[in-house]
């Protein structure tokens, strides 16, 4: 079954530091891989995508995703946090292509302390 | 913001009952999708309309249906509700112009079916 895992619920990380949001993927073919956040009462925001080509793409806000076809992982990442990125982060992919028919996981809870 | 504005923003219902949420989305946007997001769980896709015909539904019964108008408005009725269907119903909107495709989503319905 295709299927998007994020292993970590909750991410803590001070602000200036590093953080690292981790998700792999199980899904045949060549899919699209997203990253969205979630802000109270919201909805999704995107924030970068990748199709094909470099495997570092970056998005939105600093955000940066590495992929790697071999660990069929595409982690989110960003150099510097700011307590403002704390949200909720969710990866995604779409099996067929384009935006169709989006698989999320179960989300990540980025926490950013002062 | 994104220009798909759904409605109402919470509802409560009862068991048994039947509910009807709304969404509006762009001009030119000719395809629309569903996602059911349950407490701490990443959205899950319903179904997805485009030219006003379903073109791709996910793992839900039949009692959720939609409907997909002329004016880029979209419904989506479930009957017969059940506690399990209390959520945030996300809808999503994508056109695509010179081969780039945008997606955008609304900030949800939290539906409570007491």
């Amino acid at each position: 079954a295709q299927s998007v895992a994020q292993p970590e619920d909750q991410v803590n990380v001070a602000e200036g530091n590093p953080l690292t949001v981790k998700c792999t993927y199980s899904v045949s073919g060549n899919p699209y891989l997203f990253w969205y956040v979630q802000y109270p009462n919201r909805g999704l925001q995107f924030l970068l995508k990748y199709i094909t080509g470099d495997n570092l793409v970056k998005g939105s806000y600093g955000f940066e995703a590495e992929f790697n076809k071999s660990q069929t992982s595409f982690h989110l990442k960003k150099p510097s946090a700011l307590v403002s990125d704390s949200a909720l982060y969710f990866c995604a992919v779409s099996p067929s292509g384009g935006y169709n028919k989006l698989i999320f996981g179960a989300g990540t809870r980025l926490a950013v302390h002062p | 913001e994104t220009g798909v504005t759904q409605s109402p923003t919470h509802l409560i219902k009862t068991r048994g009952q039947q509910v009807t949420l709304r969404c509006s989305s762009q001009s030119g946007h000719n395809t629309v999708s569903w996602y059911q997001q349950a407490l701490g769980q990443g959205p899950q896709f319903i179904f997805q309309y485009y030219r006003e015909e379903e073109n791709g539904r996910g793992n839900f019964p039949p009692r959720f249906s939609g409907l997909q108008f002329p004016n880029y408005s979209s419904e989506l009725n479930v009957n017969a509700l059940e506690l399990d269907d209390s959520a945030l119903y996300l809808c999503a909107s994508s056109y695509q112009s010179q081969g780039v495709e945008k997606l955008f989503f609304g900030s949800g319905t939290q539906l409570s079916v007491l």
